[in-house]
């Protein structure tokens, strides 16, 4: 089945750096999601991004899915930023299975 | 905007008895999914479900687990005999179709101690 890689594992930063996540799969993929999950466990929808290029506010996503990678840009990273950053892609065989990253766990210190 | 919910937030069970997660998936939407995550670890798919039947299934779901569509508006994940290692969180997700352009939904999910 696809694999998915995230990295790095752990990053730290200081308040108001920047950062860049990134994300391997091994297969081609119909969809692409990001998502945050917050200190209480929820998973917070931060871009469905199958290709191209998005921005939110602070944050911005590009796929390029004929590399087979994705990447997160964080700017001016604040507290709230702190959790653990999930990719999570579906493979173009049917539809019916997600598959996520380990994920990015983000610290932000004050 | 629309949301998947999940009831209950939190539920607390004893080793060997039976459990029933709930999700109310978004109204329009036909596809519905089910992921745990075991405290500290990434989120793991256990099903899907389409026009009432599994479209697929991965190996942690096993006898143990069942889904259904009781109505035309919940979704459940039966957990017949629950064991210590089903302690996770679960969510439940929704999605109006699949491929290209279909995003997933994910529910607030319900944190299951098993004790």
């Amino acid at each position: 089945g696809i694999q998915v890689e995230q990295s790095p594992p752990d990053l730290i930063l200081q308040e108001g750096a920047n950062s860049t996540l990134r994300c391997n799969f091994s297969d081609s993929v119909n969809n692409l999601q990001w998502f945050h999950q917050n200190p209480w466990g929820q998973l917070i929808n931060l871009f469905y991004i199958p290709s191209g290029t998005k921005q939110n506010g602070r944050l911005s996503a590009t796929t390029v899915a004929t590399e087979r990678y994705s990447l997160l840009y964080i700017s001016s990273s604040q507290t709230t930023d702190s959790g653990v950053y999930f990719c999570a892609v579906e493979d173009d065989t049917g539809g019916f299975k997600t598959i996520f990253g380990a994920g990015t766990r983000l610290f932000v210190k004050a | 905007e629309p949301e998947v919910t999940q009831t209950p937030s939190h539920q607390v069970t004893q080793m060997g008895q039976e459990v029933i997660l709930r999700c109310v998936p978004i109204s329009n939407h036909l596809y519905f999914y089910w992921y745990r995550q075991i405290l500290g670890q990434k989120v793991e798919f256990l099903v899907s479900f389409y026009n009432n039947e599994i479209s697929e299934k991965s190996e942690i779901f096993d006898d143990q687990f069942s889904v259904e569509r009781p109505d035309g508006s919940n979704f459940t994940l039966k957990i017949r005999s629950t064991k210590l290692e089903d302690s996770a969180m679960y969510f439940c997700a929704s999605r109006e179709n699949v491929g290209a352009g279909y995003e997933q939904y994910f529910g607030p999910g319900t944190r299951l101690t098993v004790t």
